[in-house]
């Protein structure tokens, strides 16, 4: 059974651009969640979706992020516009049953 | 204070125990996680323990829980090399409609030969 995959594993843009990361879940885990961890910083919760709905977006740091999850299968994550600050690894997870939650290589952004 | 704190390093020699100790804040979480990363790759789920549990033993793993302290340990018996990585201490603080992973500094495991 693969494994929660990330796209892209490393993306470099300049602050001012637009980013989309992208998360595929596990199939058949309704459950998807986004942590980030920025510089020299824990890992944090940024939201959680159960299927295509969002249930808990209370670590999304302000309105220049933006989560989708059309369908319920795969989520993007978008930033737009990027600053410097959120330089940092994006990581995602899924879950069947809110319990264990495996997670993906990450996308380590850079914000120049 | 942090939410979950960590030391931030562990050098151990190959074949003996290691013991990563963790303390948190929230006593509600149901669940307590570790997590292992190795360098260059996400996040790998090691063991988890149930809040009413104080140890689970896999394998070369034994957790340690006491709830009154909020303190966890992962103890690893006969450390490898390859045992060499970052460990995550993860208490899981829920709701009735979602949950999140609050995650310590990690500690930085060495094994040295």
């Amino acid at each position: 059974e693969a494994g929660v995959t990330q796209f892209p594993s490393h993306s470099v843009i300049e602050k001012g651009q637009t980013v989309t990361l992208r998360c595929d879940p596990i199939s058949g885990h309704d459950n998807l969640y986004w942590y980030r961890r920025v510089m020299g910083k824990e890992i944090k919760f940024l939201l959680h979706f159960v299927k295509e709905s969002k249930q808990d977006e209370s670590g999304m740091p302000n309105n220049r992020f933006l989560a989708e999850r059309t369908g319920g299968t795969y989520s993007t994550l978008k930033v737009q516009p990027a600053e410097l600050e959120d330089s940092g690894v994006y990581f995602c997870a899924s879950s069947p049953n809110r319990r264990e939650q495996y997670f993906g290589p990450g996308t380590r952004l850079t914000v120049t | 204070g942090e939410d979950v704190e960590q030391s931030l390093f562990l050098s151990v020699r190959e074949g003996d125990s290691s013991v990563i100790n963790c303390t948190y804040t929230d006593s509600s979480s149901t669940y307590l996680y570790w997590y292992k990363q190795e360098p260059g790759a996400g996040l790998q789920l090691l063991t988890y323990i149930f809040s009413n549990m104080d140890m689970k033993q896999d394998q070369r793993l034994t957790v340690l829980l006491n709830k009154k302290d909020k303190h966890l340990s992962l103890r690893i018996a006969d450390t490898q090399t390859g045992d060499s990585a970052i460990y995550f201490c993860a208490p899981l603080r829920g709701s009735y409609n979602t949950d999140k992973l609050i995650f310590g500094t990690g500690t930085r495991l060495q094994v040295f030969p």
